[in-house]
């Protein structure tokens, strides 16, 4: 049984480019989470998607976007990066909307250079 | 509003040592969950443990234990005889019940490191 899969594992962008993050949650959960680790901090909540749809969102600026598919995958997208957006990106499934049993990927590093 | 706060960044301690991390949490909430996690070096957040705000029964699982005290707004989290597969980075993290959409909410972590 595949826990929740993150890629890419690595990933150097330039300032201003645009990236693209995946997520594949649990089997059998349907609602995916995103936070970003930036070095020596907590996670913070960027967002949530449960039935395609997002949830509720944390205080991260609209350049932070998302997407949720039939299959529950899930991608986050930033646009225009910059340096600080340099962090690890995490990615948390669950089920039912809720967030009580959470799993947690490996992260995706963003290096912004 | 929510806040966790672990006001230990660092702890050092030679194996087989006890250690506590501490944890200090405000919520206006009178249901919310707290939760503690692990992360190695791996990046990867594992869970450890999850109580709700109407139990305050201390829980022992193996060499850890917490201890949840609603009348300090603490949850702190001990490992006896510390092993060096304890060094990581673990983090409190609390957690809404009203609306149970599990955002977490995360402290600052702590840093473990077990000496052989």
């Amino acid at each position: 049984d595949a826990g929740v899969t993150q890629s890419p594992t690595h990933l150097i962008k330039t300032r201003g480019q645009q990236v693209t993050l995946r997520c594949s949650p649990k089997s059998g959960h349907d609602t995916v989470s995103w936070y970003q680790q930036a070095l020596g901090q907590g996670p913070q909540f960027i967002f949530q998607y449960y039935e395609e749809e997002e949830r509720q969102r944390g205080n991260f600026p609209d350049r932070f976007s998302g997407h949720q598919f039939p299959n529950y995958s899930s991608e986050l997208n930033v646009n225009a990066l910059l340096l600080g957006d340099s962090a690890l990106y995490l990615c948390a499934s669950s089920l039912g909307g809720y967030g009580l049993e959470a799993f947690f990927g490996q992260g995706t590093r963003l290096t912004v250079v | 509003a929510q806040k966790v706060t672990q006001a230990q960044t660092e702890i050092s301690v030679v194996e087989k040592e006890d250690v506590t991390l501490d944890c200090v949490y405000e919520t206006r909430d009178t249901t919310y969950y707290l939760f503690w996690y692990k992360q190695p070096p791996s990046g990867e957040l594992v869970f450890l443990i999850r109580r709700n705000s109407f139990d305050e029964q201390n829980e022992i699982s193996g060499r850890y234990s917490w201890n949840f005290q609603k009348s300090t707004s603490s949850f702190n989290f001990t490992i006896t005889a510390s092993q060096v597969v304890d060094s990581a980075v673990y983090f409190c993290a609390l957690s809404r019940g009203s609306s149970n959409t599990g955002k977490l909410i995360f402290g600052q972590g702590t840093t473990l490191q077990v000496k052989p």
